[in-house]
């Protein structure tokens, strides 16, 4: 069975850095991308960031929101994906969730998601 | 960046009806789009990849449809557990970017 489990969250002031993990097993987790995905209360859910495998080069993508302030990362020896984040804004509160992300490698794609940890960026 | 325009926002249904949710790309995305499902305080569940794939153990009644910048999502006889909110999530391109959500609610 796939698990994917998220730590880190918490309160933190606005321009301070928070540092998000993510804990995968049950699959081969060095063959799949890693994807972070989003979401605020009450809003929809939005795409953060992407890793791809090292079969794939392990480079990332992020969205413009977040790109320069965010890093995403991985350890294949520990099955672990990290988003640091950094700079945080107001708006940058919302529930973050890893999600299996094997495009490009086969059709389990987006199909695993983490319960997620909440990110509450406050004065 | 690729817009996703999903419509309608809301709608109200009932026990039964053929249900249909579009989601228009800004631009041309080959079958590149994921359908999801969600309920409150719960994780978007993934229902169809590939634009017409069905995901593993997501009942028949659930289909996609569509290729390029046209795509559809039905249920062809809704059940009490299928009131949700769907989305639509394109991935041809970054940003993956998201429909806005329909969500569907009890007549």
């Amino acid at each position: 069975e796939v698990q994917l489990e998220e730590s880190g969250g918490g309160l933190v002031q606005p321009g301070r850095s928070l540092s998000l993990c993510c804990t995968a097993s049950g699959f081969s987790f060095g063959d799949y991308g890693m994807s972070w995905f989003r979401q605020a209360p009450g809003k929809g859910p939005e795409w953060v960031a992407f890793v791809r495998s090292k079969h794939y080069g392990g480079a990332a993508e992020y969205a413009a929101s977040v790109k320069g302030r965010f890093t995403v990362s991985r350890d294949d020896s520990k099955s672990i994906t990290c988003l640091e984040m950094n700079s945080l804004k107001s708006e940058d509160t919302a529930v973050y969730h890893c999600v299996r992300d094997g495009r490009g490698y086969n059709f389990e794609y987006l199909d695993s998601w983490g319960r997620g940890t909440l990110v509450t960026v406050s004065s | 960046d690729i817009q996703m325009t999903q419509s309608p926002s809301a709608m109200s249904a009932s026990v039964g009806d053929r249900v249909t949710v579009t989601c228009r790309a800004s631009q041309g995305i080959n079958n590149h789009l994921v359908w999801f499902q969600q309920k409150p305080g719960k994780v978007p569940q993934r229902l169809i990849y590939a634009a017409s794939s069905l995901q593993t153990g997501v009942p028949s009644r659930f289909s996609g449809s569509g290729s390029g910048t046209e795509f559809t999502l039905t249920i062809s006889r809704l059940q009490p557990e299928d009131f949700a909110t769907y989305y639509c999530l394109q991935h041809n391109s970054y940003p993956l970017t998201f429909g806005g959500g329909t969500k569907v609610e009890v007549k």
